[in-house]
Formats: structure tokens, sequence, C-alpha cells
């Protein structure tokens, strides 16, 4: 079956730009969680979105938002980019309960 | 509240040889545990996971891990390792029994296998 598919998997901004994130889960997985990676930081949990409804949030700025669509597929925005929110994010998605997270190939983000 | 440490940044080890890596976590509640692998350029492959049950966990790979609570360790082990091992490895714990499947990461141990 296919896997978490994320777009696009590289992406350059100016600093103060704005930028869409997406990711498709695999079929009929119901959860969709969002990562950033840095050297600095390591993997730091984003948000969780399960049937549409955000049911967890991580420690970022409001500058971080997502959703979640009916057929669950997940978009990830983040307005006002600074220099530091260059990293890696990566899309896991799960059947919903606390199981293994399928991660996508994650979206490089550059900020310049 | 979880969090995870992984005291060893980077492990060299030779080709053919046994390898540890060392996971520790900390966390008021009882948790779910996981091992993650990344290939440059990747996202993140699940190697294993402690749901409940059996301490001794068996993986992909040839990788196993034993959970031990009166530590709270999940380390990782393989006897043997390959070249094609190299890569970074996280260790993950989420909540027993919460709504959600956050995942709290440690920092990651670097496997750099050499011939």
């Amino acid at each position: 079956k296919a896997g978490v598919t994320q777009t696009p998997r590289y992406l350059i901004k100016t600093r103060g730009q704005q930028v869409t994130l997406s990711c498709s889960p695999i079929s009929g997985h119901r959860s969709v969680s969002w990562y950033q990676q840095t050297p600095g930081q390591g993997l730091q949990f984003l948000f969780e979105y399960f049937s549409e409804t955000q049911r967890n949030k991580g420690n970022f700025p409001g500058r971080f938002s997502g959703r979640q669509f009916s057929n669950s597929r997940s978009e990830m925005n983040v307005s006002t980019l600074e220099l530091g929110d260059s990293a890696l994010y990566l899309c896991a998605s799960s059947l919903g309960t606390p199981d293994e997270a399928f991660f996508g190939q994650g979206t490089r983000l550059t900020v310049v | 509240a979880q969090s995870v440490t992984q005291l060893d940044s980077q492990v060299p080890v030779f080709e053919e040889a046994p390898v540890e890596l060392r996971c520790n976590y900390s966390s008021s509640v009882s948790v779910y545990l996981f091992w993650y692998v990344q290939y440059p350029n990747q996202g993140l492959q699940l190697l294993l996971k402690y749901l409940s049950g059996s301490t001794l966990v068996k993986g992909i790979n040839g990788f196993e891990a034993e959970f031990n609570k009166s530590q709270t360790s999940f380390h990782l082990r393989k006897p043997s390792v390959h070249i094609s091992d190299t890569a970074e490895y996280f260790c993950a714990v989420s909540r027993y029994g919460g709504a959600t499947n956050k995942l709290i990461f440690g920092t990651g141990t670097l496997l750099a296998v050499q011939p």
C-alpha cells in the first residue's frame, strides 16, 4: 500500500513569507502528526490531528498552524517565516490508537 | 511529562561486531516505547516497539530491545552489524492509554559502522 506522502520535498522561502506543507496519510489512517527536526533541537512534536480535530499541540508559537481535511489529508502552515524555521518537517500517520506511526520522507524547508 | 535520554550521540563500531544503543526514559505514567531509524535525507522507519507483554522485543533487520521497567531503560541491540546499519537511531515514548499518538524523542544516536 502507498506510504505517507509529503509535498513538496524541498522548499526555499524568504524570511517573512508564509508556507504551506501537505501530508497525505496512509489510506484508512485517521491520525496525522507533525514534527520539526533540526540539528539543534532534534525532533519536536508540533501537533496532532484526528478526524479533523486537533487533539494535541506542542510548544510552538502561533505562527505554526495546521488542519486536517475530511479525507484525513493534513496541511501545516507557517506564517512570517524566520531563519530558525529552517528544518525538516516530518508527517506521521497512524490508525489512531497508540501504535506504530508511519513517517513520510519529510519536507526540507530552507528560509533565507 | 515524559522525556527520553540517549546518552551516546555517536557509536562507532566495526562491521560484524555487536552493538548496544542506550535509551533511558522518565515518565510519571506508563509509556509505550519505540526505536526508529533514519537514513540520510529520509523519514523515520520503525525498528521495533514495546506496547505490553514480553519485555524482549524483536524488530526488523535483526535488532532487538529489552524493556526494563525498574531501570526505565529500553536499550537496542544487534549481535552483528553491517555497513548498511549506518544511520541515526531514535528512541521514543508515547503515553500509555492517552488519547494521543504524540511521540517524545531522544536526541538520537549515530551508529557508524566501519569496515
